[in-house]
């Protein structure tokens, strides 16, 4: 049972290119969530889903596109990387009745130059 | 913007002694949850507590919740220093669906 997998652990994009992060769970949650973490700021939600082909806007979504085909499945994706993108960004699954705790992978480290 | 704020920002303590952190949130809630975030890692589930508990153990965690302030705090005794880490607190939303909104954090450094 490997929890939440997010690849690349890492990555460098230069402004304008686009990439996805990877984001899967064996936890057969309907819930899942992308969030961004800058110094000082906490986790900021960017898009979340309740399920296989719903999803939904969280406080910081411009700039970032998601889809959700599967359950297991939760791709981010970034059509032109700017600096300000630069961060932390974590997935997150969960239950849907919002009384369950969240897992959490272990983040994609992104730098946009 | 974060609608949970931990405070202190940041805590240094010695090993052995008491730590404590707050969180203050401004919405009604159902629920809410402590995690804690290890350097370079994601976050990890502590403890939830509902809007109908006032306290709630788990080892050396204590959880407060007052609802009338729109407050919680986290107590973690006997501090080890592998209790160094941040701790955010998180509470579930729900506007049609669940978000969970996350607080900005307490960083917390036990000195052995």
């Amino acid at each position: 049972n490997a929890g939440v997998t997010q690849t690349p652990k890492f990555q460098v994009l230069k402004t304008g290119q686009s990439m996805t992060l990877q984001c899967a769970q064996d936890m057969n949650h309907e819930y899942m969530s992308w969030y961004r973490q800058d110094p000082g700021m906490g986790l900021r939600l960017i898009h979340y889903s309740v399920g296989a082909g719903i999803t939904d806007q969280g406080e910081v979504p411009n700039g970032y596109n998601v889809s959700r085909s599967t359950t297991e499945d939760f791709p981010l994706r970034l059509l032109s990387a700017a600096p300000s993108q630069t961060s932390v960004y974590f997935c997150a699954s969960s239950q849907t009745d919002g009384n369950q705790p969240q897992h959490f992978g272990d983040g994609t480290r992104l730098s946009i130059l | 913007s974060q609608q949970g704020e931990e405070d202190p920002q940041a805590l240094s303590i010695q090993e052995g002694e008491n730590a404590t952190m707050n969180c203050s949130y401004k919405t009604s809630i159902n629920n809410l949850q402590w995690y804690r975030q290890n350097s370079g890692r994601g976050l990890v589930h502590l403890i939830l507590i509902r809007s109908n508990e006032r306290e709630k153990h788990s080892g050396r965690l204590r959880v407060t919740l007052d609802t009338s302030k729109k407050s919680s705090s986290l107590l973690i005794t006997a501090s080890r220093a592998a209790d160094t880490a941040s701790y955010f607190c998180a509470t579930p939303r729900f506007s049609g669906t669940y978000k969970y909104i996350f607080g900005t954090g307490t960083r917390l450094k036990v000195l052995a």
